[in-house]
């Protein structure tokens, strides 16, 4: 089974902090997505990235920055983390034309 | 701009009963995705279709893609209890392309 894992399920940052999410897939695929979700706005994509070191901006990329120097990583970086930050983060991996695998997310709430 | 639009947003099911999800999106797509979401969980992958006139089926639901309508559809039969959860649907316009989810639909199954 392919395996998606963030490195946190709940993470609590003050305002003006710099925050990493971190995700990891172990199936070797191509793709990887940094969604948000929030309630009545569905998933909004973030960044993501068909290789390494190759990034594309997604629906709503200000405030956030990604890295991805290996295949298997992609992370997503708050810069200065606000307020308005607070949501529900999900990665997600795919390869070709298969649906796309996500994590378990990662609820970051910024005080 | 890709835009994937769900209807209705949420859809209140009585047991035993057939009932019908749309997702239309607004450029040319070779991949359409279904997906559900249990409340605090993760994404899970139900369907992809890759072609027009494309039809899938498992258990009670159904999905089908007309690509020159830009419309997929979920067809419920006889809903249960179990099928509640928020549906989303997501288009992807090539292989290093954007995968873009519609906001949803929550279906909740009442006796």
């Amino acid at each position: 089974d392919v395996k998606v894992t963030q490195s946190s399920r709940y993470l609590v940052k003050r305002t003006g902090e710099k925050v990493f999410l971190e995700c990891v897939q172990d199936m070797d695929h191509e793709n990887m997505f940094w969604y948000r979700q929030d309630p009545g706005l569905g998933l909004r994509l973030i960044y993501f990235s068909y290789d390494v070191k190759m990034k594309e901006k997604g629906d709503i990329p200000e405030g956030y920055s990604v890295s991805r120097e290996k295949k298997e990583r992609f992370s997503l970086i708050l810069e200065s983390a606000s307020t308005n930050q607070t949501s529900m983060y999900l990665c997600a991996s795919s390869s070709g034309y298969l649906p796309a695998f996500f994590g378990q997310g990662t609820r970051l709430t910024v005080v | 701009e890709l835009k994937v639009e769900q209807n209705p947003l949420f859809l209140s099911m009585q047991e035993g009963k057939n009932y019908t999800i749309y997702c239309n999106y607004s450029t040319t797509s070779d991949r359409l995705y279904w997906y559900r979401q249990d409340p605090g969980k993760s994404l899970e992958s139900l369907f992809v279709l890759l072609s027009n006139g494309a039809v899938k089926q498992e258990g009670r639901l159904m999905a089908s893609l007309d690509t020159k309508a830009r419309l997929s559809t979920l067809h419920i039969t006889a809903a249960v209890h179990d099928l509640s959860a928020t549906y989303f649907c997501a288009v992807r316009t090539g292989a290093n392309s954007k995968l873009t989810f519609g906001k949803g639909i929550t279906l909740s199954v009442r006796p």
